[in-house]
């Protein structure tokens, strides 16, 4: 079984440009999630799909970040403009569904944002 | 929303015991985790248990669970190299979705 995929792994961009990462879940997991890690912190919550609808996008800073998961399965995150405070790892992660079983996430690699 | 504390270092010495500790707020979380994350990787569920047990084993792991003191821990016995990483404890709260630690960062030495 394939894991969740992101890409890009590392992106390095000066400050107000726009940056998109993409993430490919496991098969058949209806639900995802974008999580933030900076650095020395746990993952904290940016956004949580179940299908393609957005149940939980409070923590989601609507001014420059956006996302999307069109027809339920992969799924784009993009920062327009970023600023130099949104470096951070952008975690994905996968899972079958709430209250499916313990609620196991499985996470991808990450994609690593630097902006200069 | 659930508030997870957990101190930030651990060292020990290889083939020692490691125990990493973890407290959260949130009584109606129906499982706590721990997951582990290796340098330059995503998070790895290591192990959870169901909030009406007190104790899960499984191998090297040892999880114990204290309900009334709201207080998770992980012993990872015979702790060799391999498992230093980074341990996060996430509680589920009431929605299953997982909020986490700062992490624990586990050092082993040889």
């Amino acid at each position: 079984e394939a894991g969740v995929v992101q890409s890009p792994r590392y992106k390095i961009i000066e400050k107000k440009q726009p940056v998109a990462f993409w993430c490919n879940p496991i098969s058949g997991h209806n639900t995802l999630y974008w999580y933030l890690q900076n650095l020395g912190q746990g993952p904290e919550l940016l956004i949580r799909y179940e299908n393609e609808e957005a149940v939980d996008d409070s923590q989601l800073p609507k001014d420059r970040f956006s996302a999307e998961r069109l027809k339920g399965v992969d799924s784009t995150l993009k920062i327009q403009p970023a600023e130099l405070g949104d470096s951070a790892v952008y975690l994905c992660a996968s899972s079958r569904g709430q209250g499916a079983d313990t609620g196991e996430l499985f996470f991808g690699e990450g994609s690593r944002l630097t902006v200069l | 929303g659930e508030d997870v504390e957990q101190s930030l270092f651990l060292s020990v010495r290889e083939g020692d015991s490691s125990v990493i500790n973890c407290t959260y707020t949130d009584s109606s979380s129906t499982y706590l985790y721990w997951y582990k994350q290796e340098p330059g990787a995503g998070l790895q569920l290591l192990t959870y248990i169901f909030s009406n047990m007190d104790m899960k084993q499984d191998q090297r792991l040892t999880v114990l669970l204290n309900k009334k003191d709201k207080h998770l821990s992980l012993r990872i016995a015979d702790t060799q190299t391999g498992d230093s990483a980074i341990y996060f404890c996430a509680g589920s709260g009431g929605s299953y979705i997982p909020t986490f630690g700062r992490g624990t960062s586990l050092i082993v030495h040889p």
